[in-house]
């Protein structure tokens, strides 16, 4: 039974503290997004990539996130100092483009509920 | 910019009773939309999606939702309502350039007993 699987399923961390992420996409897919979710924002893209490459991390905060694959089975989030404003369920996509990209149905985890204190 | 919105944070409904869930969409060219399900405490699950192959477009538990280019809306129905079906609701449009899924608000369904 193929799924994306994410840990920690949950993580309460201090603030100021490095928190990350983890995801290991569908084997096979080439296409891995991050969102985080909350209730005054709803579902946010943070990033994603194609064939592991960065296609547009236009909704991180620079500053503090970052989002890497170091290879095709896993992908992190990194945040670096956390602050409680980031408290959050964050989750990560994966789906299989083939042709055009829009038609590409994403496969969700079940997220990591991240609290900062 | 392509985006959706959903019209209603909120919906209840009885058990039995027909669901609707509104969606409109903004897009300057044909869409790739889609309906997903999000139960407590779980990632989302694609319910259906529209790839302009038929513009009624069936999906699973018994939802379908039609494409009406004209209104730009692309709204969920479900004939009769299950306590099951209680969970929020996301429309989402699909990106061409480069493939990203963009959410909409997300409409909550309550199903009375």
């Amino acid at each position: 039974d193929a799924r994306v699987t994410q840990t920690p399923r949950h993580k309460v961390t201090e603030m100021g503290q490095e928190v990350t992420m983890r995801c290991q996409p569908i084997l096979g897919h080439n296409t891995v997004f991050w969102y985080r979710q909350t209730m005054m924002q709803g579902l946010e893209l943070l990033a994603y990539f194609r064939n592991r490459a960065p296609l547009d991390d236009s909704g991180m905060p620079k500053d503090r996130f970052s989002a890497e694959m170091p290879d095709a089975t896993l992908a992190t989030l990194k945040i670096q100092p956390s602050e409680p404003r980031d408290s959050a369920v964050y989750f990560c996509a994966s789906g299989l483009v083939r042709g055009l990209p829009g038609n590409t149905e994403a496969f969700f985890g079940q997220g990591t509920r991240l609290t900062v204190v | 910019a392509q985006s959706v919105t959903q019209l209603g944070s909120h919906v209840s409904v009885s058990e039995g009773a027909l669901v609707l869930l509104r969606c409109n969409y903004s897009s300057s060219v044909p869409p790739y939309l889609f309906w997903y399900v999000q139960y407590p405490n779980q990632g989302l699950q694609l319910l259906l999606k529209y790839t302009s192959a038929a513009t009624l477009v069936k999906g699973i538990n018994g939802f379908e939702a039609e494409f009406k280019k004209s209104e730009t809306s692309f709204h969920l129905t479900k004939p009769s309502a299950h306590m099951s079906d209680a969970a929020e609701y996301f429309c989402a449009v699909g990106n061409n350039q480069g493939g990203k899924l963009i959410f909409g608000q997300g409409t909550e369904l309550s199903v009375k007993p």
